[in-house]
């Protein structure tokens, strides 16, 4: 069974950095497995973020950006902002056409 | 402005049926690829299923396989998914989302609709 694996929760300060990762169990996450990032907010749906590995979707700011970091799929947020807090899904396409979501990141801004 | 709107959800006992409906507008329906996806309380996201633009390609996730169905209708512009031998981790918020491209992730989503499967 394929698991994608994301942290657990990451925190942040205003204005700084921070960098979710997007695994595989057993592979290395490469740009064939189309990474793509979502937010969401409670409540709420989904919010698409980058896709294929680094195309952000359209009016997503550019301080999302997304990449393969070693053998894992990135996102990165530069100047974190109150209303980043949220959770973050990655997904990832396997060879068979299923899409797999990873666990989701719970992002806090402190 | 593109709009995806789910309905169908409903309370239903462990065992029974229910089938939900997904209606488009504002994007060219007919050449997106269509997912479900739905979220537990208090989970994250899971992939269920997925149908071509022409519904020639459909994959399943191994959690609904045999169970579920997904079909859609080009002309009324709707996705479907029928779902049967509901299981009590079947409850969940159901989505909707489209693809326009394999690899191009999900773009647009619904709000989703509330299935509760409960005796």
């Amino acid at each position: 069974q394929t698991v994608v694996t994301q942290e657990p929760s990451l925190s942040v300060s205003p204005g700084g950095t921070v960098t979710f990762t997007c695994g595989l169990s057993s592979d290395s996450v490469s740009t064939r497995h189309y990474p793509s990032w979502y937010q969401q907010t409670p409540g709420q749906a989904p919010r698409t973020l980058v896709y294929s590995t680094n195309t952000r979707s359209s009016g997503v700011p550019d301080r999302f950006s997304g990449s393969i970091f070693g053998n894992k799929a990135a996102l990165t947020i530069r100047g974190a902002q109150a209303d980043d807090e949220s959770v973050y899904y990655c997904v990832l396409y396997m060879g068979s056409g299923i899409r797999v979501f990873g666990g989701g990141t719970r992002l806090t801004v402190l | 402005e593109v709009q995806l709107v789910e309905s169908g959800g409903a309370l239903v006992q462990p065992g029974g049926s229910l089938r939900l409906s997904c209606a488009a507008s504002g994007f060219t329906f007919s050449t997106y690829g269509l997912n479900w996806v739905r979220q537990a309380p208090g989970k994250g996201l899971e992939w269920l299923t997925y149908i071509s633009g022409g519904s020639s390609t459909i994959f399943y996730a191994d959690s609904v396989k045999g169970r579920f169905t997904i079909s859609r209708n080009n002309a009324d512009k709707s996705l479907s998914l029928q779902m049967n031998s509901l299981r009590d981790e079947d409850t969940a918020v159901y989505y909707c989302a489209s693809e326009y491209n394999y690899g191009s992730g999900f773009n647009y989503w619904g709000q989703g609709t509330q299935v509760t499967v409960s005796s």
